[in-house]
């Protein structure tokens, strides 16, 4: 089955810096989704996207959905230490059908 | 609470002994889907349902079944595990036309030896 390039795997930050990744699919997707998963539990909704070009913000989480419809990217800005865990893009692939990206581990330093 | 259930959390068992995950949600949603996770390969659909009876297969349904005989439940049945099942299992549900995706259970750890 498809699955979607997401980079980087992981990211070792200190606290306060900003954060960047993102994915890549050879397919165009209607609505991209971001997803965090915390040790444990499973994933959580953060941010969805359903327009090419669409940028999205929820607190200090911004996504945008990129213009040719098969990319997107998630930041986060001035991280905390809550911010830690998997960092999942997905993208919905019609009958509610998602496609999920490799994952993004995020780890900060205090 | 609006919340997808499944249980066990943690399973040991060992190759050849059938098992049931059980999943249940209280949302009223008509979507449910099983996915596993595994290191380096993030979530893969197993199977899903659109609604009562009616399932069908996602990317990786080798060694599972499932059933959808009332809304709300939805288990995943492995008839004969084996070590290659070994892994993180997600049971989830959405509604009907939403653009929300989906959401997740707590996850079932299945450990296969």
């Amino acid at each position: 089955g498809q699955q979607l390039n997401q980079s980087p795997q992981s990211m070792f930050i200190q606290e306060g810096e900003d954060v960047s990744m993102n994915c890549t699919s050879s397919s165009i997707f209607n609505t991209w989704l971001w997803y965090k998963q915390d040790p444990g539990e499973g994933p959580v909704l953060l941010i969805a996207l359903y327009k090419a070009g669409e940028l999205t913000s929820n607190g200090r989480l911004t996504a945008q959905f990129g213009i040719t419809r098969k990319d997107s990217f998630l930041n986060i800005s001035a991280s905390i230490p809550s911010d830690v865990g998997i960092y999942f893009c997905a993208g919905q692939e019609g009958a509610q059908k998602l496609v999920f990206g490799q994952g993004t581990r995020l780890t900060i330093n205090p | 609470e609006a919340q997808v259930t499944q249980n066990p959390r943690y399973l040991i068992t060992v190759t050849g002994k059938k098992l049931t995950v059980t999943c249940s949600q209280n949302m009223n949603h008509e979507y449910m889907s099983w996915y596993r996770q595994d290191p380096g390969l993030g979530l893969r659909q197993i199977y899903y349902s659109m609604n009562v009876e009616v399932t069908d297969k996602g990317d990786v349904p080798e060694g599972y079944k499932v059933s959808r005989k009332e809304k709300r439940n939805f288990p995943l049945i492995l008839e004969s595990p084996s070590p290659n099942q070994t892994s993180l299992y997600f049971c989830a549900s959405s509604l009907s036309g939403s653009n929300y995706g989906y959401t997740f259970g707590s996850g079932t750890r299945l450990t296969v030896v």
